[in-house]
């Protein structure tokens, strides 16, 4: 079992570019959480999805920010037109039936904008 | 709100010392408290949960509900302890809230 996997480690994008992160959960599991790293700060829950639904979002910004777990393939987070302040760690992280016995991360994607 | 707080952000004891990770919460009824560690270049590796009241690498953590603490205690460290500690607690059904974690180094 490859563990969860995100790809790329690293994305570089310009200002107003869009970046799109990838996330494959470990076989069996179906739950995908998605946490946001800022600088000198702890994860941040962003959004919880199970296959083609979309549980939990309230931790996503307003506007430009979009996730996804379609019936096949990975998951995807979605961010148009970056700025910035986007510049952070992404952690993906997976469940076969919920957080109570905790989540498998994967390594995370660092954006950074410039 | 549920809130998780390490208070400390850097922490160095020598080899052999004892260590202690402090973790405090505020959750109204009963939390589900987790503590999480990244070795370097690693991923985020789930260390112990309070509801197994397990021991991992000979680290312990008790929850005191009366002081809302979850710290984490080992009474030897090794060097290879050295790594960010997260402690995190459950809210809601599925969320995880973090603290923004201690940077532990052991020192030879």
């Amino acid at each position: 079992n490859a563990g969860v996997m995100q790809n790329p480690r690293h994305l570089v994008r310009r200002r107003g570019q869009e970046a799109r992160l990838r996330c494959s959960p470990m076989k069996g599991h179906s739950h995908v959480y998605w946490y946001r790293q800022l600088p000198e700060e702890g994860l941040k829950f962003m959004v919880y999805l199970q296959k083609e639904n979309i549980i939990d979002e309230s931790g996503m910004p307003k506007e430009r920010f979009s996730a996804e777990f379609p019936k096949e393939g990975p998951s995807i987070l979605r961010i148009q037109q970056v700025v910035r302040g986007d510049s952070a760690a992404y952690f993906c992280a997976s469940s076969p039936n919920g957080v109570e016995y905790g989540y498998t991360f994967g390594s995370g994607t660092r954006l950074t904008v410039v | 709100a549920q809130r998780v707080t390490q208070p400390e952000k850097l922490l160095s004891v020598f080899k052999g010392a004892p260590v202690e990770l402090k973790c405090n919460y505020s959750y109204s009824g009963s939390p589900e408290l987790f503590w999480y560690v990244q070795y370097s270049r690693q991923r985020l590796q789930l260390l112990l949960r309070h509801i197994s009241r397990e021991s991992i690498k000979g680290f312990t953590a008790d929850l005191n509900k009366g002081e809302t603490s979850f710290h984490l205690k080992k009474p030897f460290a090794q060097e290879e302890d050295s790594a960010m500690y997260y402690c995190a607690l459950i809210q809601g059904a599925q969320k995880l809230v973090f603290g923004q974690g201690t940077r532990l180094t052991i020192n030879p």
